[in-house]
């Protein structure tokens, strides 16, 4: 079974633009969620989406945007970026979040922002 | 909220020998996960092992084992027989049992880095 991919890998964009990153969860996972890492602020929780609703959300501005689609691939999107943005952004698939299920993480997509 | 702290920022460890890392968290929940995550230099974060808190057997996954004191509110990880391929940054974990606020929200530690010397 494949893994959880991200793409694209590495992005480099300016202050003001916005970004689109995507998730492909592994293949009947239906919950997706997305983290944030910086060496400052370390792993934070951005949000969790499941059958394309978004049922939790972490302490992000409102820039920080989601989705899912019915495949239950995820898009993040950042808007107006800044250069604190900069960050690994990290997302996990599992079967059936409404009880434990074991997260299983993307290899990342590494933002930059100049 | 809850908050979880790793007060280790770096070990290191010499092949085949042991090492433990601490972990102590902050939380008003009875039920709840705690997990440890190892992220080596690649950044693929991998689910080394995990607790459920209404357990009171320590859980095991071949060299790793951990530690939980849930009145102490502690969640320490020991790593035996060391091996080169454990080096990695090690992320404690808690998630809460109950939804909604549980829904696919992992709270993480800062981290420890572990270095596995020859």
């Amino acid at each position: 079974k494949a893994g959880v991919t991200q793409t694209p890998r590495y992005l480099i964009k300016t202050r003001g633009q916005q970004v689109t990153l995507s998730c492909s969860p592994i293949s009947g996972h239906r919950s997706v969620s997305w983290y944030q890492q910086t060496p400052g602020q370390g792993l934070q929780f951005l949000f969790e989406y499941f059958s394309e609703t978004q049922r939790n959300k972490g302490n992000f501005p409102g820039r920080f945007s989601g989705r899912q689609f019915s495949n239950s691939r995820s898009e993040m999107n950042v808007s107006t970026l800044e250069l604190g943005d900069s960050a690994l952004y990290l997302c996990a698939s599992s079967f059936l979040a409404e009880t434990y299920n074991e997260q299983f993480f993307g290899p990342g997509t590494r933002l930059t922002v100049l | 909220a809850q908050t979880v702290t790793q007060s280790q920022p770096e070990m290191s460890v010499q092949e085949a020998e042991t090492v433990t890392l601490s972990c102590t968290y902050d939380t008003s929940e009875n039920n709840y996960y705690l997990f440890w995550y190892k992220q080596p230099p690649s950044r693929q974060m991998i689910l080394v092992i995990r607790q459920e808190a209404y357990k009171q057997q320590n859980a095991t996954e071949n060299r790793f084992s951990v530690n939980f004191q849930k009145a102490a509110k502690s969640f320490s990880l020991k790593i035996s027989d060391s091996q080169l391929g454990d080096t990695a940054m090690y992320f404690c974990a808690f998630m809460k049992h109950n939804p909604p606020d549980s829904w696919g929200k992992l709270q993480f530690g800062a981290g420890t880095q572990v270095v596995v010397t020859p």
